[in-house]
């Protein structure tokens, strides 16, 4: 069965640098892309980007562009989401998921979410 | 950037009530459109892909209509376990976009 399992919660200071990885099984990992979504306490979805594993290309949300980078590696089947320059407001439960592309895209399976809290 | 515009924000509804939430693209999206319910608490699931085609496993009292710049997620007969926030998220270009979310509750 399908499955993400990203790392565990995160804390750091402002002007750090977090690191994310989520582990997929249970598909091909290079037929689909991952997204990154995240939750601010209290708040909607904000989707981020995405990375397609087949061939490493990434599309970030405009608001992140700069801050951002996402990565896979195919030998073990893991992408990962580095935000850098923390702020307090990127306090947020993150979430990786699976995108489908072509004539149907969505993200249909979800990793557990990592709680990253940016406090001084 | 296209905008995902969804109302109401909030709604509550008695068990059996059949409950519409709409989702209204700031431009043209064809049927590039999901919807996801995230329960308190909970991972958000994937309820319908491409406006109006149910996810495997996915009730059939829920439903997708709509295309081009306007969308319905319909659920045909509330249950308990339906109170959620409810997504819509478009999908037509590289770049994505969730709608701001519906919070069901039951009255």
């Amino acid at each position: 069965q399908v499955q993400l399992v990203q790392s565990g919660a995160e804390v750091k200071k402002p002007g750090a640098s977090v690191k994310v990885s989520c582990k997929a099984s249970g598909y091909t990992f290079t037929s689909y892309g991952i997204s990154w979504v995240r939750q601010a306490p209290g708040q909607g979805l904000e989707w981020m980007g995405w990375i397609s594993a087949y061939n490493g290309n990434t599309n970030y949300a405009q608001k992140l562009q700069g801050r951002v980078t996402m990565t896979t590696d195919t030998s073990t089947s893991t992408a990962y989401m580095e935000l850098r320059s923390l702020r307090s407001d990127d306090t947020a439960v993150y979430y990786c998921a699976r995108r489908r592309w072509g004539s149907s895209p969505a993200e249909d399976y979800w990793g557990q979410g990592t709680l990253v809290t940016v406090s001084s | 950037d296209i905008q995902m515009t969804q109302s109401p924000s909030s709604l509550s509804a008695s068990v059996g009530d059949r409950v519409t939430i709409t989702c209204r693209a700031s431009q043209g999206i064809s049927n590039y459109l999901a919807w996801y319910q995230q329960k308190p608490g909970k991972v958000p699931k994937l309820l319908i892909y491409a406006a109006s085609t149910l996810q495997s496993g996915v009730p059939s009292r829920f439903s997708g209509s709509g295309s081009g710049t306007d969308f319905t997620l319909t659920i045909s007969s509330l249950q308990p376990e339906d109170v959620a926030t409810y997504y819509c998220q478009k999908y037509n270009s590289a770049l994505s976009t969730f709608g701001q979310g519906t919070k069901l509750e039951i009255k």
